[in-house]
């Protein structure tokens, strides 16, 4: 079945510790993307990949990091997790002419 | 984005009923749109697509329309069932290549009763 992996589904932690949402996704595509969802903000583009080894910022990179060593996989990073990244993050995955796929989501909660 | 005069954070309909569901978008330049549908606890999944050479798309109990003219979009679900009950964003995409700059809007709540 065509689809995009994030793990884990749901992460409580602690200000500073750091941690690492996976994103893996089988359908071969080139491009990668991580979002995040906050109420009255809808979804806004944290880093995105066009291909292996590329990467570039969306409209809210910081705090975040990312990398893309493998065309399936597409970490997301927090070195120093803050409450203000306390939300619901997604990775979707395309091929550059095509819609978007969507992974289930990762609800984050830094206290 | 979706500007506050179109926009309706939620709609509620009666099962049988056709939704409509409206989206302004913010750049004449926007070459390609796509709606999703987010039903809780999901993400987003793809409904339907248009590009801006095409004012009208269907598919199987939607269809897409788009007037560059006044820069709106909307979704039109036909025999709407509770299975539509759903969160519909419409995103429009400003970047050269389709998913790499994709602005989306707020979304619009739609509830459907029996």
């Amino acid at each position: 079945e065509a689809q995009v992996t994030q793990n884990p589904r749901y992460l409580i932690t602690v200000t500073g510790k750091k941690l690492t949402v996976t994103c893996s996704q089988n359908m071969n595509h080139e491009y990668m993307s991580w979002y995040r969802q906050d109420p009255g903000l809808g979804l806004r583009q944290i880093y995105y990949s066009m291909n292996v080894e590329v990467t570039d910022k969306g409209d809210v990179p910081e705090g975040y990091k990312v990398s893309r060593k493998e065309k399936r996989n597409f970490p997301l990073i927090l070195e120093s997790p803050s409450p203000n990244q306390t939300s619901l993050y997604f990775c979707a995955s395309g091929k550059t002419t095509s819609p978007l796929h969507f992974g289930n989501g990762t609800r984050l909660t830094v206290t | 984005g979706e500007s506050v005069g179109l926009h309706l954070p939620t709609l509620s309909v009666q099962e049988g009923d056709n939704s409509i569901i409206n989206c302004a978008y913010s750049n004449s330049a926007s070459d390609y749109f796509i709606w999703y549908k987010q039903e809780s606890g999901k993400g987003p999944q793809f409904i339907i697509d248009i590009r801006s050479n095409m004012d009208k798309r269907q598919g199987q109990r939607v269809t897409v329309l788009l007037n560059k003219t006044v820069k709106h979009l909307s979704l039109q679900i036909a025999a709407t069932q509770p299975g539509d009950s759903a969160v519909y964003f419409c995103a429009e995409n400003i970047g050269g290549q389709a998913g790499t700059a994709l602005i989306f809007g707020k979304g619009t709540t739609l509830s459907v009763s029996s």
